[in-house]
């Protein structure tokens, strides 16, 4: 089942602004991650926050959970052109091995 | 530094054909995923295994079948390729279910 919605479906901005997705899910989560893929390839975790945090710091990424909302933002502040990438928010709720349940992206493109 | 490889980069196969998609882990990771991704649906989990010889079903397991005989492979197995299976395939391994560490896909072509 899809759990996470993100929005918007893409994001163009310009080199050195700041990009804001935001990730949605429908059922109670343990943790909430964010991944990155670049074009054609594998995804990279970028970072994980868990149902008891509110906000999670890691470099230029700023992640905050509402869990009251059920929604996660993800800011990357000062893009760079090697930002271009999608980005998918995962979640899992717990209670064993589980798979991840993925949503369907955010495309970034950073202009230079 | 961490890895996970997958077989092929690219596959072409006939419907019909029985095809092997194997994904290695170098990281002693229990856990070990097969997921598709397809434009407009993001990644769905086909199959999951935490341990050797375990699997477990995962959002759309039909037409596919897993096997982990050692820790560190996990294969996917398509019984009879069909065109509706065209897609690209990611695998994952996993120290429990947090992070996950993906190969770089394998874009399979069902004519």
């Amino acid at each position: 089942s899809q759990q996470g919605e993100e929005d918007p479906q893409a994001l163009s901005i310009q080199e050195g602004e700041n990009a804001t997705m935001n990730c949605s899910y429908k059922t109670s989560i343990n943790n909430l991650q964010w991944y990155r893929q670049n074009s054609g390839r594998g995804l990279v975790h970028l970072i994980l926050i868990r149902s008891n945090e509110r906000e999670k710091h890691s470099g230029r990424l700023r992640v905050t959970l509402d869990t009251s909302k059920k929604s996660s933002s993800l800011l990357i502040t000062a893009s760079r052109a090697a930002d271009t990438a999608s980005y998918f928010c995962a979640t899992d709720s717990g209670g064993g091995a589980d798979g991840l349940t993925f949503g369907k992206g955010t495309h970034l493109i950073i202009q230079p | 530094d961490v890895k996970v490889t997958q077989s092929s980069r690219y596959l072409v196969k006939r419907t019909g054909e029985k095809v092997f998609l194997e994904c290695v882990q170098d990281m002693d990771h229990e856990n070990m995923f097969w997921y598709r991704q397809d434009p407009g649906l993001g990644l769905r989990l086909i199959y999951f295994s935490y341990d050797v010889k375990m699997k477990e079903k995962g959002d759309i397991p039909e037409g596919y079948s897993v096997s982990r005989e050692k820790k560190e492979r996990f294969s996917l197995i398509l019984e009879s390729a069909s065109t509706n299976q065209t897609s690209m395939y990611l695998c994952a391994s996993s120290f429990r279910v947090y992070e996950q560490y993906f190969g770089p896909g394998t874009r399979l072509t069902v004519t």
